[in-house]
Formats: structure tokens, C-alpha cells, sequence
């Protein structure tokens, strides 16, 4: 059983179309997480929601919506998609009041045309 | 604000070495966790090792140890008996409060190849 599962794995599309990518994770945590990981591999976070609240709203172009239908699912929509939101996104859970790391889904290559 | 740093883009190291990889961290917080995480070349971010700012140990998980010096604010990763498999991307990130945010902040990473 994968812990936190995205989909889908690869995503080829052209500008200006609108897209999503679904999380789901079934570790019952209370949190989870989209981050974005650039060509230089380097990893920001955009959101994050606790029990279907937003609770962590980084500067994000407002083109990015996340939708929390409950505390296991996160998706991420995208409209009119740009190149420069080619990327790596990854999808991440955790319980909010520890310290304890992130279980991260396997990713989502995201190449704009 | 806080931040993770990682010098080293790159780094080389001969199958059955060991090898250190450095990072060091900004915070103000005096609760806080700091981990390591590996991403191969198949992109998945794998979970290495945690240190608690209140623990006393450095902690340790096979062949891996995190090297914890609060007062230098490092945690550096060290791998022993280097084998081929641990090629990858490693990097360093630190979880806030949660109280703070409870963001996992992440370094810049640092590229380990293994020679064999």
C-alpha cells in the first residue's frame, strides 16, 4: 500500500491549458503538503492544509488553486499554464504537532509546451 | 528567517569510504527538527535520518549518522562504507514549530557520486 500516492506520474501539456494532479495519502495524518521542485532541483513549499484548512499559503501565482476535499486528499489545479511551471511537484503528509518529517508521494514531472 | 545551507553542490567519495556531507541551519526557534533526505536519479525523496533539537545523542540509522553541533548549528550527514547505490541528491531541511508554520525548510542539496 503506497503511503502517499500521486497522480499522474508524468503530465505533458501545452500552455494555457489547465491541468490537476491528486494526492492522497492513507498514513492518517492531519497535514499535508505541495511542494514545488525547480530545474535546479531545489524544493519550496506552496501549500499546505490541516483537516481541509490552509494553513500555509506561500507566494504562489493565484494561477495555483489546491482543494482539500478531506484531511487525506490534496489536489493541486493549475490554469493557464505557463513554461515556467514546468517542474517537479510533490505531494507530502505529516502529523502537524510533532517534529517529525514529511512522507513524500513519488512526484509529478509537469513539462508545459 | 530561517534557512538551511548546504556548500557543497558536489561531492565525490571511492566505494567502502566514508563521506560527510555539511549543512548547517538558521533558526531562532528552540524547538526544531533537522533531517536528511535522498533522492535518486528515479526522483523519489527518501527519508534518511532525524535529529530533535533536544536530543543529546547524534543520531544514527545503519550506515548512516547525523553529526548534531548545536552550537554551530550543523548537522552534518555522514555515510560509512560509501557503496554505488548511494549516489544520489541529498539534502538537508529543517521542520519549524508548528507553532511557527511547522515548514519543512530544504538546502540547496548536494549531489554525491560514488566512485567505484
Amino acid at each position: 500500500d503506497t503511503a502517499v500516492s500521486q497522480t499522474p506520474k508524468y503530465l505533458v501539456t501545452q500552455m494555457g491549458n489547465d491541468k490537476s494532479i491528486k494526492c492522497e495519502q492513507n498514513l492518517g495524518h492531519d497535514t499535508m503538503y505541495w511542494y514545488k521542485q525547480d530545474s535546479k532541483k531545489f524544493l519550496k513549499i506552496m501549500f499546505s492544509y490541516n483537516n481541509k484548512e490552509l494553513i500555509i499559503n506561500e507566494t504562489v501565482p493565484n494561477r495555483f488553486s489546491p482543494k482539500s476535499p478531506d484531511k487525506a486528499h490534496l489536489n493541486l489545479h493549475i490554469n493557464s499554464l505557463e513554461l515556467g511551471d514546468s517542474a517537479v511537484y510533490f505531494c507530502a503528509s505529516s502529523f502537524r504537532t510533532d517534529n517529525y518529517g514529511y512522507t513524500f508521494g513519488s512526484g509529478t514531472r509537469l513539462t508545459v509546451v | 528567517a530561517q534557512k538551511i545551507t548546504q556548500t557543497q553542490p558536489g561531492m565525490f567519495v571511492q566505494e567502502k569510504e566514508a563521506v560527510t556531507l555539511d549543512c548547517t541551519y538558521d533558526t531562532s526557534d528552540q524547538s526544531y527538527g533537522l533531517f536528511w533526505y535522498k533522492q535518486p536519479s528515479s526522483g523519489e525523496m527518501i527519508f534518511l535520518i532525524y535529529q530533535g533539537s533536544y536530543d543529546e545523542q547524534n543520531a544514527t540509522e545503519g550506515r548512516y549518522s547525523l553529526n548534531f553541533q548545536k552550537a554551530r548549528k550543523s548537522a552534518n550527514l555522514v555515510i560509512s562504507a560509501s557503496q554505488l547505490g548511494d549516489s544520489a541528491m541529498y539534502f538537508c531541511a529543517m521542520r519549524e514549530a508548528y507553532n511557527q508554520g511547522g515548514k519543512l525548510i530544504f538546502g540547496q542539496g548536494t549531489e554525491l557520486s560514488v566512485k567505484p
